[in-house]
């Protein structure tokens, strides 16, 4: 079955630093691969998604952006952090409409 | 643009009664449905899905309707139980590409 490991779990970040989250999947191969963040009232907003190396589709205009290193690999990044980036972030991976998996979320807090 | 809609912030039902939690959406392009669990710092976990060829889903305790001329769907969770405190999202998966497009989330307390 598919696993999908994210790092780190909590950050604390001041604002204006720089932001780098880590997923990784498991179990899989060729995987498309989601980036959510789930801010208080706001629901799961998705920010991308990958359908391959390299590929990046941006779904809300922000100063995040994301990379696909490797067929399992998803970076979300991020140059200078505002206060509104922080939320929860979840990576997601799905294949097909019956397969879906979520990792086990980043907590940011920018301050 | 949300297009995917949950109007109930927060519900609280006692044990043993019913839980039903809404949802609308406006994309007709929509054909696929889900309801997801989630507890604080985790992720979602997939509960219930339906197609829109159905207006039913039934798994257990819980059971999805598909409205689809309303663009409507509801979760019914039947008996509520305080393990099903959490908050539950619709999501919809976006006519013919892979994004799951997900509601702003209910928070479903069950009181003992």
């Amino acid at each position: 079955s598919q696993t999908i490991h994210q790092w780190p779990a909590t950050l604390v970040q001041p604002v204006g630093s720089p932001l780098s989250l880590e997923c990784t999947v498991e179990g899989t191969s060729n995987p498309n691969l989601y980036w959510y963040r789930q801010a208080a009232g706001r629901g799961l907003q998705l920010l991308f998604y990958s359908v391959g190396i390299g590929q990046i589709s941006s779904e809300v205009p922000q100063n995040l952006s994301a990379s696909r290193p490797q067929d399992r690999q998803f970076i979300l990044s991020s140059k200078k952090l505002l206060l509104s980036d922080s939320g929860f972030y979840l990576c997601a991976c799905l294949q097909g409409r019956d397969t879906q998996y979520f990792g086990p979320g980043t907590r940011l807090t920018v301050l | 643009d949300q297009q995917v809609k949950q109007n109930s912030p927060s519900l609280s039902v006692q044990e043993g009664r019913i839980s039903i939690l809404n949802c609308d959406y406006t994309n007709s392009m929509f054909d696929y449905f889900l309801w997801y669990k989630k507890y604080p710092a985790e992720g979602p976990t997939f509960l219930i899905s339906i197609s829109s060829i159905k207006d039913k889903n039934e798994d257990g305790r819980f059971t999805v309707f598909l409205n689809k001329s309303a663009k409507h769907l509801s979760l019914h969770i039947v008996p509520s139980q305080p393990g099903d405190s959490a908050v539950y999202f619709c999501a919809a998966f976006g006519g013919a590409t892979n994004k799951l497009i997900f509601g702003t989330g209910t928070l479903l307390a069950v009181q003992p």
